[in-house]
């Protein structure tokens, strides 16, 4: 069975530190997919990011980077000098290639990005 | 560009009352899902479907009951609400393999007394 584990549940950081969510993954699948959305405060789920289990290249988008490594079944999320617009739930997810069901959400961690 | 939508965003109902939840997606994907979000759980899969006519269960389907008469339309049915079915609700849709991100709706926020 697949499994998505954040263990952080909740994490505070002064504006403008970096900060690392954790995610951690259990697949029998050797093809799979990694994702990360962001909930605000207002709610709504937002994909962030995609990434498939052949490609370890790590990813960076403006002030976000995604670390993957195969190797400690991890996924983690980096924000670089954060901002408070960053406060929000982030959800890992992890889901195999052939079937859409098979979507697995982590708990999520709550980042408060303080002013 | 409405993406998916989710009717209605707030309800307040009394225990034993039923109530049908309705999604509608624009972007013509095959699968569509019915989750809850409870605080400290993350998201849950209810119910979901792979296309129209079609409904499967998902990790906690009980006391829920779902149709896919339409593509663009995924209904979520209580017949007889529980306090322990007050949740927020998401709906999500996406083209289908594993590989496609799920698309989700704004949430409906559901308190059974």
């Amino acid at each position: 069975a697949q499994k998505v584990t954040q263990a952080q549940t909740e994490i505070s950081v002064v504006e403008k530190e970096d900060v690392t969510l954790d995610c951690v993954y259990e697949t029998r699948d050797t093809t799979y997919y990694l994702f990360w959305y962001k909930q605000p405060p207002s709610g709504e789920l937002v994909f962030l990011i995609r990434r498939n289990s052949f490609d370890e290249q790590n990813e960076i988008s403006g002030r976000y980077s995604w670390n993957f490594q195969k190797s400690t079944s991890s996924f983690n999320f980096t924000i670089t000098a954060s901002q408070v617009v960053d406060s929000a739930v982030y959800f890992c997810a992890l889901s195999d290639y052939n079937y859409g069901q098979n979507f697995v959400f982590g708990p999520g961690t709550r980042l408060s990005v303080l002013p | 560009n409405a993406g998916v939508t989710q009717t209605p965003k707030f309800r307040v109902l009394k225990t034993g009352q039923s109530m049908t939840l309705l999604c509608a997606q624009d972007m013509n994907h095959e699968y569509m899902y019915w989750y809850r979000q409870d605080p400290g759980m993350g998201l849950r899969l209810i119910h979901y479907s792979v296309g129209e006519g079609t409904t499967a269960k998902g990790e906690v389907p009980d006391g829920y009951n779902v149709s896919r008469l339409k593509k663009q339309n995924f209904l979520l049915g209580l017949e007889s609400a529980a306090p322990s079915q007050t949740s927020v609700y998401f709906c999500a849709s996406s083209a289908g393999r594993g590989y496609q991100p799920q698309h989700f709706g704004d949430g409906t926020r559901l308190s059974i007394l």
